[in-house]
């Protein structure tokens, strides 16, 4: 059964930092782009931020460049969202997941992480 | 940036009705790269349909999507109780940029 753990998550106050994990099972994690997707209490979906299987090209929206850094360890098949500078506006729930159907959708499997900024 | 827009907002149909959920792009989804998922509350996204009109592993028959272009539609074809929740559409024209749908609300009637 593939399973996508997410932890990490907490409270923390505006310009905090935090990390992330997604622990991977189920899948060759190694063989997957993955990313990751957030969502603000009683809102929609927004993605934040993608790697490739490698972890040799990593991407972000623009809401996050230069305050967010995705990284991976594929022999740990782990995931990880390094958050700093945060804001308000990123509380949300933060999910993993992993490319599906050669990437052009994408596979949610696990609860997702709370992360509240506030004062 | 593409933009997803679903209509209806909400949809209020009875157990047993057929739903037909659309999603429209403010510029064609290449590929037809464009995804379907079903939300309920307290739980992540469970992916339904991709590219368009392809199920994914173990949704039952009773999905399907269709379209291409800027057009896409999902459709439930006899509506059982556990299909009252929310559905977003998903598009990945160019990876790895995902834009989503605001969503629609599938309530019991």
């Amino acid at each position: 059964e593939v399973q996508l753990v997410e932890s990490g998550g907490g409270l923390v106050k505006p310009g905090g930092s935090l990390r992330l994990s997604c622990a991977a099972s189920g899948i060759t994690f190694s063989t997957y782009g993955m990313n990751w997707v957030r969502q603000a209490p009683g809102k929609g979906l927004e993605w934040v931020s993608s790697i490739t299987e490698s972890g040799s090209d990593i991407y972000y929206a623009d809401s996050v460049k230069g305050r967010f850094t995705m990284s991976r360890d594929n022999a740990k098949n782990s995931l990880y969202l390094q958050m700093s500078s945060l804001r308000v506006e990123d509380t949300a729930v933060y999910y993993c997941a992993r490319d599906y159907s050669s990437g052009s959708s994408t596979d949610y499997r696990g609860q997702g992480t709370m992360v509240t900024v506030s004062s | 940036e593409i933009v997803l827009t679903q209509s209806p907002a909400t949809l209020s149909l009875s157990p047993g009705e057929r739903a037909t959920l659309s999603c429209r792009a403010s510029q064609s989804v290449r590929n037809n790269y464009l995804a379907w998922y079903q939300q309920k509350p307290g739980q992540a996204p469970r992916l339904l349909i991709y590219d368009a009109s392809n199920r994914a592993t173990g949704i039952p028959a009773r999905f399907s999507g269709s379209g291409s272009g800027t057009d896409f539609t999902l459709t439930i074809s006899s509506l059982e109780p556990e299909d009252f929740a929310l559905y977003y559409c998903h598009q990945r024209s160019h990876w790895p940029t995902i834009t989503f749908g605001q969503g629609t609300r599938l309530e019991i009637k």
